[in-house]
C-alpha cells in the first residue's frame, strides 16, 4: 500500500492567498484526521471523519479554515484567506475503525509558510 | 480534563545507552495509550500500543512500554538507544466510545543521541 499521500509538500503562499491542502487516505480506512503540528502548540487535531462525515470539527481554529471529504479516497483542508500565524505543518492520517484499537496512520505532512 | 503530560522536553543520551521517556496521562475511561515516533521532516509512527491485558508491550525497533494504572503512566523504554533513535516521541491516550476516535497528544519528548 502506498500509505497516506499529502500533497503538496511544502507550500509558500502570501497572506490573503487561499491554500487547498490534500489528502489520499490509505484503501479502506474509514477515518480521516487533519492534524497541524507547530512548535509552540504541538499536534493539534483540527477535524476527523467517519465514513466521509466530519464527527468533530471543534479543532478547526476559525471561519478561515474548512475541510471537505467528499468520497472515501480524498479530502482537503482549505484556508482562506491565509493569514501568517497558519504557518506549521498539517498532517492528515487515517485509520480503519473496526480493528478494535486503529493505529492512525499518518501521511508526511504538508509545510505551509504564509508570508 | 483529559491530558497527557510528557514531562522532558529534550533528552540527551549516549550511544548505547539504555533510555526511559516518561509518560503521564489524565484520562476519565480506561485508555488506550500509543508511543509514536517522529524522525525530521516525517510524518509520525506508530512504536506501539497498548489497550488491554499484558501491561508490558513490545514494538518496533527494540521499544517497549509499560502501563501502570496505578501511576497513570506509560513509559517507553529501549535498553540500548542506536544513532538512528534521535526523533521526536509522542505519547498519546485515547478510547473508543462509539464513533468517537480523538485521541489527546502531548507535546513530544525531542531525543538527541551522542555517538
Amino acid at each position: 500500500d502506498a500509505g497516506v499521500i499529502q500533497s503538496p509538500r511544502h507550500e509558500v503562499t502570501e497572506m490573503g492567498q487561499e491554500v487547498t491542502l490534500r489528502c489520499k487516505p490509505i484503501s479502506g480506512h474509514d477515518y480521516l484526521f487533519w492534524y497541524r503540528q507547530t512548535m509552540m502548540r504541538g499536534l493539534e487535531l483540527l477535524i476527523y471523519f467517519n465514513n466521509n462525515v466530519p464527527i468533530d470539527d471543534s479543532g478547526m481554529p476559525e471561519d478561515r479554515f474548512s475541510a471537505k471529504m467528499p468520497n472515501a479516497s480524498f479530502s482537503t483542508l482549505k484556508i482562506q484567506p491565509s493569514e501568517p500565524r497558519d504557518s506549521a505543518v498539517y498532517f492528515c492520517a487515517s485509520s480503519f475503525g473496526m480493528a478494535g484499537v486503529e493505529t492512525q496512520y499518518f501521511g508526511p505532512g504538508t509545510r505551509l509558510l504564509v508570508l | 480534563a483529559q491530558s497527557v503530560t510528557q514531562p522532558d522536553i529534550h533528552i540527551t543520551v549516549s550511544e548505547g545507552a539504555s533510555l526511559e521517556l516518561r509518560c503521564n496521562y489524565s484520562y476519565g475511561a480506561t485508555p488506550y495509550l500509543f508511543w509514536y515516533v517522529q524522525s525530521p521532516g516525517q510524518g509520525l509512527q506508530l512504536l506501539l500500543k497498548y489497550f488491554s491485558g499484558d501491561t508490558l508491550v513490545q514494538g518496533i525497533k527494540g521499544f517497549e512500554a509499560e502501563f501502570k494504572r496505578s501511576q497513570s503512566s506509560f513509559n517507553l523504554r529501549k535498553p540500548s538507544v542506536h544513532w538512528s533513535d534521535a526523533a521526536e516521541y509522542f505519547c498519546a491516550v485515547g478510547a473508543r466510545s462509539g464513533n468517537n476516535r480523538k485521541l489527546i497528544w502531548g507535546l513530544g519528548t525531542s531525543l538527541a543521541v551522542n555517538p
